[in-house]
């Protein structure tokens, strides 16, 4: 299966900042949902987005999806030295059943 | 939430011998299963479908004999890489497919990962 791409593949950035990471996918899909993967461990599930929603909040999170883009990005607040990880996208669609994930970007915050 | 183990968290063998992978659903049935495998540094990449008292399905590239799956029960999914070389060495990770219940619909849980090292 095809992987979707995440864009930036690394971010550095202070704690404090604001991060953003992005996601394009191929095909139509059901849901997308992001998920934090600290190194060596298992995933850790951030948020779900429906594919008829077009933004959704959770904590210092908030994701918007554009499926006429078929594009999602990620947005953390308030970045502490503890979101450092790697953090994926991963598309669902009916029929599939597997979640297809995204490239992944790695975030370090620099305390 | 549900939760999802695995057994062993990591395991180092020798080439040529099997190592068993288990992936248990604890506290939801899951009549499907999917297992994963991640290089150092890159993404998850489906290696099979592993679908409760049938045979599980493979993505392409992935070899069957090579990776047995056996999802004997509602809550255990386990994979065994035989023969293996070091090219098998990665982190394989499981996931369970919650389909209705406290769980949630079409929910996946994911296990904490395995990572096997052959020597």
């Amino acid at each position: 299966s095809q992987q979707g791409e995440e864009d930036p593949q690394a971010l550095s950035i202070q704690e404090g900042e604001n991060a953003t990471m992005n996601c394009s996918y191929k095909t139509s899909i059901n849901n997308l949902q992001w998920y934090r993967q600290n190194s060596g461990r298992g995933l850790v599930h951030l948020i779900l987005i429906r594919s008829n929603e077009r933004e959704k909040h959770s904590g210092r999170l908030r994701v918007t999806l554009d499926t006429s883009k078929k594009s999602s990005s990620l947005l953390i607040t308030a970045s502490r030295a503890a979101d450092t990880a790697s953090y994926f996208c991963a598309t669902f669609r009916t029929g599939r059943r597997a979640l297809t994930f995204g490239s992944g970007t790695r975030l370090q915050v620099q305390p | 939430g549900a939760v999802v183990s695995q057994h062993p968290s990591r395991v180092i063998c020798k080439s040529g011998t099997s190592v068993k992978i288990e992936c248990r659903s604890l506290d939801f049935q899951a009549t499907t299963m999917f297992w994963y495998r991640q290089f150092p540094k890159k993404s998850l990449m489906l290696m099979a479908t592993s679908n409760e008292g049938s045979k599980a399905t493979y993505e392409q590239g992935v070899e069957k004999d090579k990776f047995l799956i056996n999802h004997a029960s509602l809550t255990l999914s386990t994979l065994t890489v035989t023969s293996a070389h070091p090219e098998d060495s990665s982190f394989y990770i499981c996931s369970a497919l919650a389909t209705s219940g406290r769980a949630g619909t079409d929910t996946q849980y994911f296990g904490p990962g395995t990572r096997l090292t052959v020597l």
